[in-house]
């Protein structure tokens, strides 16, 4: 079976602090994993993937993520976050011979002045 | 993304109606996906294609139909809309080359079913 888990629904922090949105995923084989974030009214759109390659993956606007296959994490972090960064963000892992995709459940990402 | 739309942008429709939405992309993609999403669920795969002549089921088919017309082109249908239908539709196409099957989606539908 194949599943993501994202472990906090809401994050809330100040500007200029630190983010961490994290994400535990299950899957029988060697997956590709994904961040991808989505505005208010909007699309999503690909913040960065991890695809077998490097384990620490770099992504737009300061955003990164590390693959950690003993932890099944592929937590999201940046060092200092904007308000621009206010959004849902949604982890996704695609894995198996027949590449089932299976989309988180989102964490919210509120940013305070 | 441009390269994936969809149409209508938004549709308010009644109980008992059939509906029509519809995907086109010019990535030249082969496979292609309908998702719906709703607060707090994330998103959730209704049918995928993995070109014309294979068409999947995902985790919510029940109520939905699609049809995959061209290797360009992906319908989804509401045969009878009823309200718990009401979501965001997104469509979404990915390839073997876009490295590890990453989706490209498209600017979504949104769609109320009253």
């Amino acid at each position: 079976a194949q599943s993501v888990t994202q472990l906090d629904s809401h994050v809330s922090v100040s500007e200029g602090t630190p983010v961490l949105l994290r994400c535990n995923y299950s899957s029988s084989y060697s997956p590709s994993l994904f961040w991808y974030v989505q505005h208010p009214n909007k699309g999503l759109q690909l913040l960065l993937k991890y695809t077998s390659a490097a384990t620490l993956v770099k992504g737009i606007n300061g955003f990164e993520a590390e693959f950690k296959k003993s932890e099944t994490s592929f937590h999201l972090t940046k060092p200092s976050a904007h308000m621009s960064d206010a959004a849902e963000y949604f982890c996704v892992v695609i894995s198996g011979g027949y590449q089932k995709v299976t989309f988180g459940t989102g964490t919210k990402l509120q940013v305070i002045p | 993304d441009a390269d994936v739309t969809q149409t209508p942008r938004n549709r308010i429709t009644k109980t008992g109606k059939r509906i029509m939405l519809e995907c086109s992309q010019t990535k030249g993609h082969d496979r292609m996906y309908w998702y719906r999403q709703d607060p707090g669920l994330g998103l959730q795969l209704i049918y995928y294609s993995f070109d014309v002549k294979d068409i999947n089921k995902g985790e919510i088919s029940d109520g939905y139909s699609v049809s995959r017309q061209a290797q360009a082109k992906f319908s989804l249908s509401l045969e009878s809309a009823i309200p718990n239908q009401t979501a965001l539709y997104f469509c979404a196409t990915s390839d073997l080359t876009s490295g590890g099957y990453e989706q490209f989606f498209g600017p979504g539908t949104r769609l109320t079913v009253l």
